[in-house]
């Protein structure tokens, strides 16, 4: 049980170019799931907390107009990473909560996508 | 919310008890620990969570003393594929989005 799926698992693509990340919860709904950014030998960073039915939650520093996400359903996030660039070039990590269940659930995360800006 | 310490990096030998401990000094009342494992180009995977004294699951234990300034993460007879990073998490159960992700310890774990 408890598992987040996440697509694509890795993006190359030319600068300029807008790239969606789907993430998915299948055996559970979710109201609230989370994005990261992870460099390379770092610790997840978390960029925004998308809510069901609402506007996410940015992180201090993180261009909302840069990623845009949408949470339009109790089981899919998307993240949009708009006109990207090199600099965008990263693993970009979601996570999901059972937020229905009466005990404390913890984030049950996706494979991650790795995305490379040419 | 409490920031947690973590050891950079730890070796171990295939069969050995792993004790991995991260610090919460400032941990609140209503926060509680979770760890994660993960593996290179993956996303992290639960371990086992928990609030106080200790808790066991069918892969690892977690102890955390009455002062709950810390935990520990005790995985029994690693082998080689348990090479990984581990994170400790302190989170606000009261307020899920509340939550900090501690910096990982590299388990290295050799034959």
């Amino acid at each position: 049980g408890a598992v987040v799926s996440q697509h694509p698992s890795r993006v190359i693509c030319k600068s300029g170019t807008s790239v969606k990340i789907e993430c998915r919860s299948l055996d559970f709904q979710a109201t609230t799931m989370f994005w990261y950014r992870q460099f390379p030998k770092k610790s997840l960073m978390l960029m925004a907390t998308s809510n069901e039915g609402s506007k996410a939650t940015y992180e201090q520093g993180v261009e909302k107009d840069k990623f845009l996400i949408n949470h339009a359903s109790l089981t899919l996030s998307t993240l949009t990473v708009t006109s990207a660039h090199p600099e965008d070039s990263s693993f970009y990590i979601c996570s999901a909560r059972d937020t229905r269940r009466a005990s404390l659930q913890p984030q049950h995360f996706g494979d991650g996508t790795r995305l490379s800006i040419l | 919310l409490a920031k947690t310490t973590q050891p950079i990096s730890m070796d171990s030998y295939e069969g050995q008890e792993v004790n991995i401990t991260c610090s919460h000094n400032n941990i609140a009342t209503n926060d509680y620990i979770t760890w994660y494992q993960q593996f290179p180009s993956q996303g992290p995977r639960f371990i086992i969570q928990g609030y106080k004294t200790k808790v066991t699951n069918e892969v690892a234990s977690l102890f955390i003393p009455a002062d709950r300034k810390s935990s520990t993460l005790s995985l029994p007879r690693v082998s080689l594929s348990d090479t990984a990073v581990y994170y400790c998490l302190v989170g606000d159960r009261y307020n899920f989005n509340k939550f900090y992700f501690g910096s990982g310890t590299k388990l290295n774990v050799k034959p």
